[in-house]
This record gives structure tokens, sequence and C-alpha cells, in this order.
């Protein structure tokens, strides 16, 4: 499968701790961009990078969230201090390098903070 | 904050059916693109339609564009049990800015 991978698929965890998704795009996409996603609701952009530059940053993805693309290929979400209200569908998405190009999107991780 | 919002929340039809929703948004665009998503999964990329265009077909889809009037419709044709999904327009150039979603259930 030549898609959008994400890993894991859910993660339920304590409030106050750490967590990390990992997203594998389309290896011939040069943008990787992550949105999260709550019940209801369309998803809501949080970041992107163009090849493993971080290019923009949603005012949603507070101090305790970071992202990486070190090397230009696959890219992590880390969450700090976990809070309920994190609790969400974290979706990533590639695209080739022309803007305004369709986004091909993974299955997302659900995560779930108790 | 999102700039795309569709119109009707929830849509129940027969298969065979058409399904048509609608989405308005604020300030102007470049392109205007149609997702879908099945229940708890991602979202699979319908249609693009530019700012130029007023019209769009792809297979059983058919979207429309109104600058003027910000707004757009997708309207699904002959309607099947695979069409039962969220359907989100999604507006800006690189972010893309989704609507709540349109939830359509095809009745069999």
């Amino acid at each position: 499968d030549t898609g959008v991978s994400q890993d894991p698929r859910h993660k339920i965890t304590k409030r106050g701790q750490n967590v990390t998704f990992r997203c594998d795009p389309i290896s011939e996409h040069n943008r990787l961009y992550w949105y999260r996603q709550t019940l209801g609701q369309g998803p809501e952009f949080l970041t992107y990078f163009q090849n493993e530059a971080q290019l923009e940053k949603s005012r949603l993805l507070s101090d305790r969230f970071s992202a990486e693309r070190p090397k230009g290929s696959f890219s992590t979400l880390e969450i700090q201090r976990t809070e309920q209200g994190d609790s969400a569908m974290y979706l990533c998405a590639s695209s080739p390098d022309l803007a305004g190009d369709e986004q091909f999107f993974g299955p997302g991780t659900r995560l779930t903070v108790l | 904050s999102q700039q795309g919002e569709e119109d009707p929340q929830a849509l129940s039809i027969q298969e065979g059916e058409n399904a048509t929703m609608n989405c308005s948004y604020k300030t102007s665009i470049n392109n205007l693109q149609w997702y879908r998503q099945n229940s708890g999964r991602g979202l699979v990329h319908l249609i693009l339609i530019r700012s130029n265009e007023r019209e769009k077909h792809s297979g059983r889809l058919r979207v429309t564009l109104d600058t003027s009037k910000k707004s757009s419709s997708l309207l699904i044709t002959a309607s099947r049990a695979a069409d039962t999904a969220s359907y989100f327009c999604a507006t800006e150039w690189v972010k893309l800015s989704f609507g709540a979603g349109t939830t359509v259930t095809v009745r069999a």
C-alpha cells in the first residue's frame, strides 16, 4: 500500500502523559500536513512541512505540541502533558509540491485522554 | 477558524435518489475542494474546482461554484449505499479550511 500511513491508529493515555504519533507520507510528496478533528467537526489545520522545513503553525498548536520532519520523509507529532481537550482524531496528509494540489489523507490516529 | 460551512448538516435518502449539499464560504478563494469521510476513517479527495470554473463533473459527482454568492454545491446522482459518509468542502490554498460537513445516509 503506497498511501499515507499513521501509527498508532488508536492511543489511550492518562492526563499529563506525553504521546507521539508518526506519519509516513506518500514517498514522492514533499508537503506534509497535520490536522486535528473533533467529533462532529471538520478537520482543523495544525501545521505543515515543505520537505523538512516547518512553514506554518496554527494558533491551535500550543506550546505543548511539537511536530518534526527531520529528513523530509516521515513526521512525528508530540503532545506533552496531555489534557482531556486534546482528545481528537489527528490526521496527516501529504501532497506534491504544488500549492492547491489534492491532499492525500492517512487513516488518522484517534487519541483519547482519560 | 473554519471558513466553509455545509448545508444541510444531515441528509437521508433512498438508494438511487440524488443527494445535493451546499457549501458557503466567507472570503475569496483560489479553489474549492470536496472530500468524503467514511465513519472513523481518513478523508478521500473527490473533486477540485478552481475559482474560474463554474461547473465540474466526475463520474456521478457534479460540483458547481458561484463565486459571487461564495457558495458551491455537490450533487451525487443515483446514490448507492457506499455513498453513506460525511462530505466536506474545503477552501484555502495550502492549509485546507473545512466546514463541519454534511452527513449523508443512503438507505437500501
